[in-house]
């Protein structure tokens, strides 16, 4: 268990629809991750915040979008849903979120199915 | 930007070593990472390197040259438990000036009895 909670585990879909992924980090980590993992895919980075701001952007898409909030905790929000959107989606937190020798804690994912 | 280059599958016997290699380009690196995820996990930290040489844990090893911007994992004594993907990940700048991490797409190893 590395500390970091995500839900809902599993989300089934229709086309068109918006989804919200929620994420709470290991205590203390002021860095969440969003990454999208497709069947057989590498792992996409989306997006990173660092206490509440958004500190780097990866391959995302503008129908996603995010947020971290006081608590720390952070929401991937996922509109206008299309089949190509069906990936596993994991939330990681780290302590700083880029000083040395710090390592990303992944939690356990969403699993998306969009049908 | 960016660039991280490994095999996309390997097999292996049990009891076996394996080394799984890794090569990166990237512009302020700062460290290399290597990470194992079973299939439908989450993946989980193995290794971390940022100076030259090789870091021994237990069954696993990385092993990194910034130089050559090169990086291998290995594992020794095989188990089928060690069937996984595992995934090569750097440390470098992004922009706006953060430091940003990135993943290959991961080897996929298969062992074998």
């Amino acid at each position: 268990d590395s500390g970091v909670t995500q839900t809902p585990k599993h989300l089934i879909t229709a086309t068109g629809q918006r989804v919200t992924l929620r994420c709470s980090p290991r205590s203390g980590d002021l860095s969440v991750y969003w990454y999208q993992q497709s069947l057989d895919q590498g792992l996409q980075f989306l997006i990173q915040y660092y206490n509440g701001e958004e500190r780097a952007k990866g391959n995302i898409l503008e129908r996603f979008s995010a947020q971290q909030f006081p608590d720390l905790h952070s929401e991937l929000n996922l509109s206008s849903l299309e089949l190509g959107d069906s990936a596993l989606y994991f939330c990681a937190s780290s302590v700083e979120g880029g000083s040395n020798q710090e390592t990303q804690y992944f939690g356990p994912g969403t699993r998306l199915l969009v049908l | 930007g960016q660039n991280i280059d490994q095999p996309t599958e390997m097999t292996a016997t049990e009891g076996a070593i394996v080394q799984i290699n890794c090569t990166y380009q990237t512009s302020g690196f700062n460290g290399l990472f290597w990470y194992q995820q079973h299939a439908g996990e989450a993946p989980t930290f193995l290794s971390y390197n940022v100076l030259d040489g090789l870091e021994e844990k237990g069954r696993f090893s990385s092993f990194l040259s910034r130089s050559k911007g090169y990086s291998y994992l290995l594992l020794k004594e095989l188990q089928m438990k060690d069937s996984a993907s595992y995934l090569c990940a750097v440390r470098g700048l992004g922009s706006g000036g953060y430091q940003k991490v990135t993943f290959g797409t991961g080897t996929k190893l298969q062992v074998i009895p």
